[in-house]
């Protein structure tokens, strides 16, 4: 156990429907992170939030919508995905967005967009 | 942009050997280096963290260290166990424009400890 959470940890949906992701942290951390690892490519950096501010979107489509409500609470708002959306979204969380600081990671939720 | 390599790709190995995983980056202006390993469908768990000023770090079976200046990393672990049977991955934290974290990934080393 790392101390984040993600539910659902499975979630298969059709192109038309809306969805969300949730994540929650129980280490008092200050930044929590969005990735997305798809098959056979590296893990890719999607959101950034550090104190409850989105500090990086990187050129994510705007199917994706973050939401970070408090410092312990991260949600992926989902809508109109395709199928090639398909993977597994890892959330992280760190003390805060310094560089030197050590990430801790959720299970994850797979995704299948059918 | 940083490129993380990570060499090789796959490694299957008898129970009880000792193995070198790699990892090559190609900015070494680094904070750190991270491995983590992650078991099929799961999320990722954190080995070993190097600061930049470090030249290596253990943890019971696993060493890792960091050479800044060639750019690599090389993570060995003694005595293989089947346990150890997942992929790992090495990552790299960078600035980012907006000055904060971001992590650079390899694409990992899957690895099969054979009873």
């Amino acid at each position: 156990e790392t101390g984040v959470t993600q539910t659902p940890r499975h979630l298969v949906m059709g192109m038309t429907n809306k969805k969300s992701l949730k994540c929650e942290q129980h280490l008092g951390h200050n930044a929590m992170y969005w990735y997305k690892q798809s098959a056979k490519k590296p893990l890719e950096l999607m959101f950034v939030y550090n104190f409850k501010e989105q500090t990086e979107n990187n050129s994510v489509p705007s199917r994706f919508s973050p939401e970070c409500p408090n410092s312990s609470h991260l949600f992926l708002h989902l809508h109109t995905l395709q199928p090639e959306d398909s993977a597994l979204y890892l959330c992280a969380s760190s003390q805060d967005a310094r560089p030197r600081l050590e990430q801790f990671f959720g299970p994850g939720t797979r995704l299948t967009v059918l | 942009k940083q490129e993380v390599t990570q060499i090789p790709a796959a490694l299957s190995v008898p129970e009880g050997e000792n193995l070198v995983l790699n990892c090559s980056f190609t900015d070494s202006a680094i904070y750190n280096l991270q491995w983590f390993r992650q078991d099929p469908g799961k999320g990722l768990t954190s080995l070993l963290l190097i600061q930049s000023s470090q030249r290596e770090q253990t943890s019971g079976r696993l060493n890792a260290s960091l050479d800044k200046s060639s750019g690599r990393s090389t993570l060995y672990i003694a005595a293989s166990q089947p346990g150890d049977s997942a992929t790992y991955l090495c990552a790299v934290p960078t600035q980012s424009l907006y000055n904060f974290n971001k992590f650079y990934f390899g694409s990992g080393t899957k690895l099969n400890v054979k009873p």
